[in-house]
C-alpha cells in the first residue's frame, strides 16, 4: 500500500543553522512527490516538486529536496533557516490521477 | 486575486444543524478534493472529484455529501452537525494525474 512517512514530528533548530526534514514513501511504481508548507492559520503552498529527471529540486525561499529511488526517500534540506521558517511541513506523495497521500507533518520551529 | 475561493472564512453552527462549505476554483482544474485538519487530527483526506465525478470517499460518515454543480464548484454539505466535526476544511484541486494540488484558505468550522 501506498503511504508517506515523515519520522520528525516536531524539530526545533536555531536561526542560520542547516535544516533536514525527512520523508519515506511506500510506492512500487513512478512516484511524483511534493514538499507543502502551512504557516499557521493558513492554507497549504506548494515549495517544489518532483517528477522526474535531477533528483535534487530546487523550491521556493531556499529549500530544496533530493529524490532517491533506492532509499524511497524525499528529503528536504535548507542551508541556512529563518524564523519566518517556523512552520508545518508537509510530504505528498502522488501515484497519479486524484491519488494524493500526505504524511502527517514535521513542526519547524525556528528559534531566534 | 485567489485561484480558490472557500467561503465562510469562519462558521459557527450548533449541533444538530447543516450547513454548506463553499469552494469554488479558477484555475480551470478538473479534480477537486476536501481535507479535514483538527486539533486531534493531521491533515485528512476526505473526497476527490474529477469532471464532476466522484473519484474516492475516504469519509465513513454520510452526513458529508460533497456537491458539485459546476465543473470549478465542489460544496461540501454537513449534516446532522456534531462538536467533533469541529476543524478547518480545506479545498485543493489539481489538473489531470501528478500534478501538484492547490490549496484553498480554508473554512475554520466550530459547532457548538
Amino acid at each position: 500500500a501506498q503511504s508517506v512517512t515523515q519520522p520528525d514530528a516536531r524539530v526545533t533548530v536555531s536561526e542560520g543553522a542547516s535544516l533536514q526534514l525527512r520523508c519515506k514513501y511506500s510506492y512500487s511504481g513512478t512516484p511524483y512527490l511534493f514538499w507543502y508548507v502551512q504557516y499557521p492559520r493558513q492554507g497549504l503552498q506548494l515549495l517544489l516538486k518532483y517528477y522526474s529527471g535531477d533528483p535534487v529540486v530546487q523550491g521556493v525561499n531556499g529549500f530544496e529536496a533530493e529524490f532517491s529511488k533506492s532509499n524511497s526517500s524525499f528529503h528536504l534540506r535548507k542551508a541556512s533557516v529563518h524564523w519566518s521558517d517556523s512552520a508545518v511541513y508537509f510530504c505528498v506523495l502522488n501515484t497519479g490521477y486524484q491519488n494524493f497521500y500526505f504524511g502527517k507533518g514535521t513542526s519547524l520551529t525556528v528559534i531566534p | 486575486d485567489p485561484k480558490i475561493i472557500q467561503k465562510p472564512k469562519y462558521l459557527v453552527a450548533v449541533t444538530g444543524s447543516e450547513k454548506i462549505l463553499i469552494c469554488e476554483q479558477y484555475l480551470g482544474h478538473n479534480a477537486m478534493y476536501w481535507y479535514r485538519q483538527s486539533a486531534k487530527k493531521p491533515l485528512e483526506f476526505m473526497f476527490s472529484y474529477s469532471y464532476q465525478k466522484l473519484m474516492d470517499n475516504q469519509t465513513a460518515s454520510s452526513r458529508f455529501q460533497p456537491q458539485s454543480s459546476k465543473k470549478n464548484h465542489l460544496d461540501l454539505q454537513i449534516t446532522a452537525l456534531k462538536p467533533d466535526d469541529s476543524a478547518t476544511y480545506f479545498c485543493a484541486s489539481s489538473q489531470d494525474r501528478g500534478n501538484e494540488q492547490y490549496f484553498g484558505p480554508g473554512t475554520r468550522l466550530t459547532v457548538l
